[in-house]
């Protein structure tokens, strides 16, 4: 079965220092890999996505992801942090092993960026 | 676009009734919606896959009677909580993709706003 682990609950970096979310993955074939944002109360945004191609995936609001299949990591990185950009993130693996290709999502990561 | 509306964004119950969540994909036809469920300061359990026309599809340890999901039409799903007890008490968030087939391997959900459901 595909899965996902983040292995950090939080994260704290300072305003205008890189940030990096960790996530890896387990997947049988193919990864199709995202990374969500949520903020308090609300459904969540959709930042960024791999699924084939360039191993660093640019996304929104400044993200990006490095895809690194020897490692069966998917990081999440920004290179200069924003106090806005303090949320929950998610990585996620699409299941391809039924007929609704499902998002699994890992447990998330709280990021808190100190001013 | 492909924006998904959710409908309410809170609601309070008391023990006993019924609660219904619609969601919506406004600028898009979803044949498929899925329903997730998130505790607090938790991640994202997916409760069940709404499927347009016929029955949902339920993930182990869903009750399908307590649960009702009701997906009649090409941008509208519901999820009706049935005799609401506090253990329901949840953020329920629904999601669906204009991207159907093969193709929807690589695109990504969208996410209504979420319901907040608070029983009494």
């Amino acid at each position: 079965a595909q899965s996902v682990a983040q292995p950090e609950d939080q994260v704290n970096v300072a305003e205008g220092n890189p940030l990096t979310v960790k996530c890896t993955y387990s997947v049988s074939g193919n990864p199709y890999l995202f990374w969500y944002v949520q903020y308090p109360n609300r459904g969540l945004q959709f930042l960024l996505k791999y699924i084939t191609g360039d191993n660093l995936v640019k996304g929104s609001y400044g993200f990006e992801a490095e895809f690194n299949k020897s490692q069966t990591s998917f990081h999440l990185k920004k290179p200069s942090a924003l106090v806005s950009d303090s949320a929950l993130y998610f990585c996620a693996v699409r299941d391809l092993g039924g007929a609704t290709n499902k998002l699994i999502f890992g447990t998330g990561t709280l990021l808190a960026v100190q001013p | 676009g492909a924006v998904v509306s959710q409908h309410p964004s809170w609601v309070i119950c008391k023990s006993g009734t019924s609660v219904k969540i619609e969601c919506r994909s406004l600028d898009f036809q979803a044949t498929t919606m899925f329903w997730y469920r998130q505790f607090p300061k938790q991640s994202l359990m997916l409760m069940a896959t709404s499927n347009e026309g016929s029955k949902a599809t339920y993930e182990q340890g869903v009750e399908k009677d307590k649960f009702l999901i009701n997906h009649a039409s090409l941008t509208l799903s519901t999820l009706t909580v049935t005799s609401a007890h506090p253990e329901d008490s949840s953020f329920y968030i629904c999601s669906a993709s204009p991207v159907t087939g093969p193709s929807s391997y690589n695109s990504p959900l969208h996410f209504g706003n979420g319901t907040r459901l608070t029983v009494t």
